[in-house]
């Protein structure tokens, strides 16, 4: 059974940093791409970022780009998105999701439970 | 950034009811475009993908079109289990972009 479990959530002051982590298992993890999602109190959906499975090609959305970096360890199945210069704006639950598609284009087929990051003084 | 207005953000139904909830992007996709169902509390769930192919397991009340950049989810006999919220997402081009989401409540 394909399993996503994210940690390390948490409650951090505007401008500190915070690592998630997502542990994978289920499926042969370095031969597909991971992407975070997040949630906002009572708001929609919104990517933030995606890694490729073998390679270091990695996409972010405009409002991430330059604070948040995804990196992936396939030895230890494990996809992380690391957060700086975070904003009162990146609370949310944060989703790890797993992709399937194309070469370039993925859609999420299973998603893990998320964990929640709040950004207040 | 492709635009997508999903419509309508609410929807009240009644079980047995036929439900249509339909996303417009502001750019074509070539049928790349997903929808995913999220209960409170809960994380989202794939329903279709290339605008029409049913997941594996999602019950054959649900089905999606597309019409130009115009995309549709259709219950065909709204079910108590369905009652949630729908996203629909755009996966052609970077950066991903979601709908608003809509949710379907009991009326």
């Amino acid at each position: 059974e394909v399993q996503l479990l994210e940690s390390g959530g948490g409650l951090v002051k505007p401008g500190g940093s915070l690592r998630i982590s997502c542990a994978a298992s289920g499926f042969p993890f370095s031969d597909y791409a991971m992407s975070w999602v997040r949630q906002a109190p009572g708001k929609g959906l919104e990517w933030v970022s995606t890694m490729y499975g073998r390679s270091t090609t990695t996409f972010y959305a405009d409002s991430v780009t330059g604070r948040f970096t995804i990196s992936r360890d396939n030895s230890e199945n494990t996809v992380y998105l690391q957060m700086n210069s975070l904003r009162a704006e990146d609370t949310a639950v944060y989703y790890c999701a797993k992709d399937r598609g194309g070469a370039l284009q993925h859609y999420m087929d299973v998603w893990g439970k998320g964990t929640t990051v709040t950004v207040s003084s | 950034d492709i635009q997508m207005t999903q419509s309508p953000s609410t929807l009240s139904a009644s079980v047995g009811d036929r439900v249509t909830i339909t996303c417009r992007a502001s750019q074509t996709l070539s049928s790349f475009l997903a929808w995913y169902q999220q209960k409170p509390g809960k994380a989202p769930k794939l329903l279709i993908y290339k605008a029409s192919t049913l997941e594996n397991g999602v019950p054959s009340r649900f089905s999606g079109s597309e019409s130009g950049t115009e995309f549709t989810l259709i219950i065909s006999s709204l079910q108590p289990d369905d009652f949630a919220t729908y996203h629909c997402q755009q996966y052609n081009t970077y950066p991903y972009t979601f709908g608003q989401g809509t949710k379907v409540d009991i009326k």
